[in-house]
């Protein structure tokens, strides 16, 4: 099936500094890429549509300009959390929806944890 | 209301029994069904579509009911491994695809 690599898996920084996660469609192109956070015990929640080639569509209560994504070709999206603050620790997962199936449905990258100190 | 509903759980059963979860969606215009299965701290991953015929796998079956706007996941003869959280997602496109997720019920099988 469609394959989805998200890196890096788990990252801490610290307070103030920035993190950028890539999130890569291996054998299809995704013109639309989805992110996510969950915190523990929490479901999935959704942050942003990632379109290539224009800008990304955020759910309400996410702040743009501290969660920048990228979306520059086919098979990347990016997400930057700038000026991370502990409150920013979360399970963050990207998806893309493979086109090629009769049913589309959506493939996980492995997720990235992030921690703030 | 949210745009996805699951049975809150948690459920906990013994090996070998038979448990249903229960999903609703709000959107009417939904249009692909699915049943993701969560290990804990990892991605989900795809359990199986959901089709209005129904779809079976081993001892898994999925129901739509359009009509209801209701989605159904059954295991039976319930094995330690399948402790999980399951979720139900639900694909849209009003406005632009969107997938969403239910909160996910928490499984748990017991010897």
């Amino acid at each position: 099936g469609a394959v989805v690599s998200q890196h890096p898996s788990r990252v801490i920084c610290k307070s103030g500094t920035s993190v950028k996660i890539e999130c890569r469609s291996l054998d299809f192109q995704a013109t639309t890429m989805f992110w996510y956070r969950q915190f523990p015990k929490q479901s999935l929640m959704l942050m942003a549509t990632s379109n290539e080639g224009s800008k990304a569509t955020y759910e309400q209560g996410v702040e743009k300009d501290k969660f920048l994504i990228n979306h520059a070709s086919l098979t990347l999206s990016t997400l930057t959390v700038t000026s991370a603050h502990p409150e920013d620790s979360s399970f963050y997962i990207c998806s893309a929806r493979s086109t090629r199936a009769i049913v589309a449905e959506a493939f996980f990258g492995q997720g990235t944890r992030l921690t703030v100190v | 209301r949210k745009e996805v509903e699951q049975d809150p759980g948690p459920f906990n059963v013994p090996e070998g029994a038979t448990v249903a979860f229960n999903c609703t969606y709000s959107n009417s215009a939904s249009q692909s069904f699915f049943w993701y299965r969560q290990d804990c701290r990892k991605e989900p991953k795809l359990l199986m579509s959901v089709y209005s015929s129904g779809n079976e796998d081993g001892r898994f079956t999925a129901q739509l009911n359009r009509a209801s706007q209701y989605i159904s996941l059954l295991i039976r003869d319930s094995k330690l491994s399948d402790s999980a959280t399951y979720l139900c997602v639900v694909i849209t496109n009003t406005g632009g695809f969107k997938t969403i997720f239910g909160a996910g019920t928490r499984l748990f099988v017991k010897a």
